[in-house]
């Protein structure tokens, strides 16, 4: 079955710099999250969104921002990198439509930023 | 919002033993309680979820108990393997307007010694 996928799988980024993480849902899936994960610590949701429209806001910086794309593959986006920011970034799916919850998660792509 | 506390957070048995772990949820309004399994430096992967109309559920060798009274839900898993080595997250999911973000407990670091 299809999972979810994430690229770049690996990203070492500069302070200040900008970095953009890449999501695709798994097939006919109508919601994604990403989620922020620091070394040690549990998943922090950052944002989500339902049928390409923002449906919930975390804890996400200012200097972050997403979108969900028409085919339904969404971006991240982070500029002025600090050191804070390296940490391993999950996507997940779900299909809330039919009310199924479960969340599927992809592989993350871990940001490293020096 | 929701708060996820889980404990013990770290928990070390011998093979064949049975591991249990523990969580408590804020939020009444809560009605889905995963639990993910991971791996150092893998996605986290839904191992077992039970909803609020089910007092307990079983898959194999790990079940799952919910008491919406107390606000609190258990893992349990019998006949440990080495291969149960892992970090386990309990969650739990609110419910906004079409948004289920999952609110992670800071889990459990199972060790399973052979």
């Amino acid at each position: 079955a299809a999972g979810v996928i994430q690229s770049p799988r690996h990203l070492i980024k500069e302070k200040r710099e900008t970095a953009t993480l890449k999501c695709y849902p798994i097939p006919r899936h109508d919601t994604v999250y990403w989620y922020q994960q620091g070394p040690g610590q549990d998943p922090q949701f950052l944002i989500s969104f339902y049928e390409k429209m923002q449906s919930d806001k975390g804890s996400i910086p200012d200097r972050f921002s997403a979108q969900q794309f028409s085919d339904y593959h969404s971006e991240l986006n982070m500029s002025s990198l600090e050191l804070g920011d390296s940490a391993l970034y999950f996507c997940a799916s779900s299909l809330i439509s039919d009310n199924s919850y479960e969340q599927y998660f992809g592989p993350g792509t871990r940001l490293t930023v020096t | 919002g929701e708060n996820v506390e889980q404990h013990p957070s770290t928990l070390s048995v011998q093979e064949g033993d049975s591991a249990v772990i523990k969580c408590t949820y804020s939020d009444s309004a809560s009605n889905y309680f995963p639990w993910y399994k991971q791996e150092l430096g893998k996605r986290p992967q839904l191992i077992i979820d039970i909803r609020s109309n089910v007092g307990e559920k079983k898959d194999q060798r790990i079940a799952v108990t919910l008491n919406k009274t107390a606000k609190h839900f258990s893992l349990h898993i019998t006949e440990t393997q080495p291969e149960d080595s892992a970090v386990y997250f309990c969650a739990a999911i609110i419910t906004q307007g079409g948004s289920e973000k999952l609110v992670f407990g800071k889990g459990m670091k199972l060790t399973v010694n052979p």
